[in-house]
């Protein structure tokens, strides 16, 4: 099955400053890669999704980009706030009707003030 | 529009008894799928519903089970609780399957095994 890797655990950033979370997934067949912000007490929120076909994403302050060749994608937020600090996770699934997200294991991310 | 509502928000159950959550998915939404979340293991797939049918399911134990009903509304089982079963329990929800549609998560049933 699917196995995502994501780096680093935690993270701490000045306000301002741009922070970087890397993932890999294992499985070539996967072609949506989701990232979620998760807030403490709160579900997973979805902040921005990348498909297969593309490898760049960009949403205000926020980007991920996809190599599919070595099978990584990142998550890229520039000029950080303090409201940024949260958990991040990245997500993988594979297309067909059977479909299941396989998380990396989240990073902490602290913007100092 | 209302996002995936999940009832309810906190329970504690004793070992031994059973739980049911709840969840109503986007409008419109017709796929329901389920996460459990836990410090040690993280997110991990329960298992997923479209058009009333559990269409895929991730490796737990029988005592976990769910179903969907014809307004896409989905309810999840816990039999014969154990400790081990403490944990955050998220639904999400889908337009439909297929890996080109968004999955958004609800706020999530949080609970406690004593």
């Amino acid at each position: 099955g699917e196995n995502v890797e994501q780096h680093p655990s935690t993270l701490s950033v000045q306000e301002g400053d741009s922070a970087v979370i890397k993932c890999t997934y294992s499985d070539s067949a996967s072609n949506y890669f989701p990232w979620y912000k998760q807030e403490l007490g709160k579900g997973p929120q979805l902040i921005i999704d990348i498909r297969s076909n593309v490898g760049e994403k960009k949403d205000q302050r926020i980007a991920v980009t996809l190599n599919k060749t070595a099978k990584h994608f990142s998550l890229h937020i520039t000029e950080t706030q303090p409201e940024d600090s949260a958990v991040y996770f990245c997500a993988a699934t594979s297309s067909g009707s059977a479909r299941q997200l396989t998380f990396g294991s989240g990073t902490q991310l602290t913007v100092l003030p | 529009k209302a996002g995936v509502t999940q009832t309810p928000r906190y329970l504690i159950k004793t070992r031994g008894q059973q739980v049911t959550l709840s969840c109503s998915p986007i409008s419109g939404h017709r796929s329901v799928s389920w996460y459990q979340q836990t410090p040690g293991q993280g997110l991990q797939f329960l298992f997923e519903y479209f058009s009333e049918t559990q269409r895929n399911k991730g490796n737990f134990p029988g005592r976990f089970s769910g179903r969907q009903f014809s307004n896409s509304r989905s309810e999840m089982n816990v039999s014969t609780l154990e400790l081990g079963d403490s944990a955050l329990y998220l639904c999400a929800s889908s337009p439909g399957m297929g890996s080109g549609n968004t999955i958004y998560f609800g706020e999530g049933s949080w609970l406690t095994v004593v």
